[in-house]
């Protein structure tokens, strides 16, 4: 069965500080990987996502992610945090042949502290 | 322009009630999605639209939950005699094609509470 796991329900950096928030998923197919973030008592809002081509891929908001086949892993990284950061993001795939629905990942609060 | 709206904003409704949700997609986008969230089971698909056809109803949890989508836009997800396990927000979102690698717009939501 194709999945997405993101590990770390709760993650807690410093402002400055790198952030670095995990997304792995399983499918025997191509997979499309996107990652969204939710502001508080707002919708799904996309930062960025990979179909095909260059494998790191540049999202709003200075954030960017790596596809790494090799691994299943699109793991979501941003240099620098900023306190307007603080958000859930979710990782999210549709599949090659599996219809173009989103499957989620469970999401992953973010919290930046001075 | 406009995005996904969602109507109302917030339900709140007694058990065994009948609710309807209402979602306006971007003007032009052929397909609609109906996605749940909820504490306990996170986001998940319920339904898909292209045009004002369903080809995919998998993620509805019973049959107590339809939906319809009428003129290639405006969406309406309708649950029968709700049940708590119901309450969770309901998210609507569009996109131009409903190619697998089409960025999907999401509305702000529907949060339902069944009392």
């Amino acid at each position: 069965a194709q999945s997405v796991t993101q590990l770390g329900s709760h993650v807690s950096v410093s402002e400055g500080a790198l952030v670095l928030l995990r997304c792995n998923y399983s499918s025997s197919v191509p997979p499309y990987l996107f990652w969204y973030v939710q502001y508080p008592n707002q919708g799904l809002q996309l930062l960025l996502k990979y179909t095909t081509g260059a494998t790191l891929v540049k999202g709003i908001n200075g954030f960017e992610a790596e596809f790494k086949k090799s691994e299943t892993s699109f793991h979501l990284t941003k240099p620098s945090a900023h306190m307007s950061d603080a958000a859930e993001y979710f990782c999210a795939v549709t599949f090659t042949g599996g219809g173009n629905k989103l499957t989620f990942g469970t999401g992953t609060q973010l919290k930046v502290e001075l | 322009g406009a995005g996904v709206s969602q109507s109302p904003s917030n339900k709140v409704t007694e058990k065994g009630k009948d609710v309807e949700l209402r979602c306006d997609p971007i003007s032009g986008h052929t397909a609609l999605y109906w996605y749940r969230q909820s504490l306990g089971q996170g986001l998940e698909f319920l339904i898909y639209f292209q045009g004002n056809s369903a080809p995919d109803k998998s993620g509805l949890p019973s049959d107590r939950f339809s939906a319809e989508r009428t003129g290639g836009s405006v969406s309406t997800l309708t649950i029968q005699r709700t049940q708590q396990e119901d309450s969770a927000v309901y998210l609507c979102a569009s996109s131009p094609s409903g190619d697998g690698w089409d960025e999907q717009f999401f509305g702000p939501g529907t949060r339902l509470t069944v009392l």
